[in-house]
């Protein structure tokens, strides 16, 4: 099945950092969502992309959605200690269907005040 | 903010009993999603439903699971005979029918835990 490659696995930066994480497939996907999940809740949606090239922000945030549709990646500037988390690239599939999403492996972000 | 809700927060059962997780979803939406996440894993696509009935469903998603939607405001997941390898967390979302199909919307979760 159609997978995603999510890097890194995690990451420990201190507080005021820029980070970047990042998806990539082998599959072209023609929408990529980024999710924020806490311990115990349920994935919050943080970005939606729906063009090749799009750059989209949202506060902090910063996503793009790769040009040959394969890949995406964020970026959280100025990091803070309420971005602590796991982030979730999923892809959503092309060709139709009813908008299952395919999910990365995750990126756990620790923050050091 | 409209939320997606679900209940319970978290299940306990044992091996081999039915158990029937609940979900709200958002009041307007007209997609609705389970999913899966065992536990340090990634998130797993379940099941998609519109219109009363199944849209696509993925290779867990066997004879021993089943939705409904009951009612004009519930969507549930049945698992008929649990096994020890079902214990994750499942979540419920939901998508309005126009504009994005993929931007869906969480709940918080079931806690499944099988003994």
């Amino acid at each position: 099945g159609q997978q995603l490659n999510q890097s890194p696995q995690s990451m420990f930066i201190q507080e005021g950092e820029d980070v970047s994480m990042n998806c990539t497939s082998s599959s072209i996907f023609n929408t990529w969502l980024w999710y924020k999940q806490d311990p115990g809740e349920g994935p919050v949606l943080l970005i939606a992309l729906y063009k090749a090239g799009e750059l989209t922000s949202n506060g902090r945030l910063t996503a793009q959605f790769g040009i040959t549709r394969k890949d995406s990646f964020l970026n959280i500037s100025a990091s803070i200690p309420s971005d602590v988390g796991i982030y979730f690239c999923a892809g959503g599939r092309y060709g139709g269907s009813q908008g299952n999403l395919i999910f990365g492996k995750g990126t756990k972000l620790s923050v050091k005040p | 903010e409209p939320e997606v809700t679900q209940t319970p927060s978290h299940q306990v059962t044992q091996m081999g009993q039915e158990v029937i997780l609940r979900c709200v979803p958002i009041s307007n939406h007209l997609y609705f999603y389970w999913y899966r996440q065992i536990l340090g894993q990634k998130v797993e696509f379940l099941v998609s439903f519109y219109n009363n009935e199944i849209s696509e469903k993925s290779e867990i998603f066997d004879d021993q699971f089943s939705v409904e939607r009951p009612d004009g405001s519930n969507f549930t997941l049945k698992i008929r005979s649990t096994k020890l390898e079902d214990s994750a967390m499942y979540f419920c979302a939901s998508r309005v029918y126009s504009g994005s199909i993929y931007e869906q919307y969480f709940g918080p979760g079931t806690r499944l835990t099988v003994t």
